[in-house]
């Protein structure tokens, strides 16, 4: 099933422009992982969110986790094209001590940043 | 620190043979997984292990058979390959609990025909 939705699916911007993307859940969120995915290769984690209200950067992307812990943002500022690729939410609906440990995705947005 | 490895990187397979994936990790993670991806559909979870000589299936788990005879490696066999089983296959680990982080690795691009 698919627990974690994802907006847009796709976005293209021009460079020097910011954008967000959203991943929302009907579960809470123990955990919310974002990721970046170039053509052809792995996924590369970007940041980790735990606590609600919880906000992270790192150079010029900055993520967060709403107090409710249902919704998560993915925000880019002065966006480049090195900033294109796949983006793709990740999430523990489980609480700390399950056996099971997976993550649910969402179904990624494809980030198009032209000159 | 290799992180997780993944061989072969891309393969091309005629439908009913088969073939092993192999997954590597080097930081004593518990946790393995098998993921496909496919347009459209996001990451599917195919098979998983919560630790050596363990597995389980995941959402997606006909056609294909896991093992963990050790810590470090987990194996995707496929018996029968069919042109539904075409993909991108990614292994991942993590440590243990919720919390920490899934390492991937750069995946395995597997075309039947």
């Amino acid at each position: 099933s698919q627990e974690l939705e994802q907006s847009p699916q796709s976005l293209i911007v021009q460079e020097g422009k910011n954008l967000t993307i959203n991943c929302t859940s009907s579960k809470t969120l123990y955990g919310l992982y974002w990721y970046k995915q170039k053509y052809g290769e792995g996924l590369i984690f970007l940041m980790m969110l735990q606590k609600g209200g919880e906000e992270k950067s790192h150079e010029k992307i900055t993520a967060k986790l709403d107090e409710k812990k249902q919704q998560s943002s993915l925000h880019i500022t002065a966006s480049q094209p090195s900033h294109a690729g796949i983006y793709l939410c990740g999430a523990d609906t489980s609480a700390r001590g399950s056996t099971l440990g997976r993550l649910y995705f969402g179904r990624g947005t494809q980030l198009t940043v032209w000159p | 620190n290799a992180g997780v490895t993944q061989t072969p990187k891309f393969r091309v397979l005629k439908t009913g043979q088969s073939m092993t994936l192999l997954c590597a990790q080097d930081m004593n993670h518990e946790y393995m997984y098998w993921y496909r991806q496919d347009p459209g559909m996001g990451l599917r979870l195919i098979h998983y292990s919560v630790g050596e000589g363990t597995t389980a299936k995941g959402e997606v788990p006909d056609g294909y058979n896991v093992s963990r005879l050790k810590k470090q490696n987990f194996l995707l066999g496929l018996e029968s390959a069919a042109p539904s089983q075409t993909s991108v296959y990614f292994c991942a680990s993590r440590f243990r609990l919720a919390g920490d982080t899934q390492y991937f690795g750069p995946g395995t691009r597997l075309t039947v025909l």
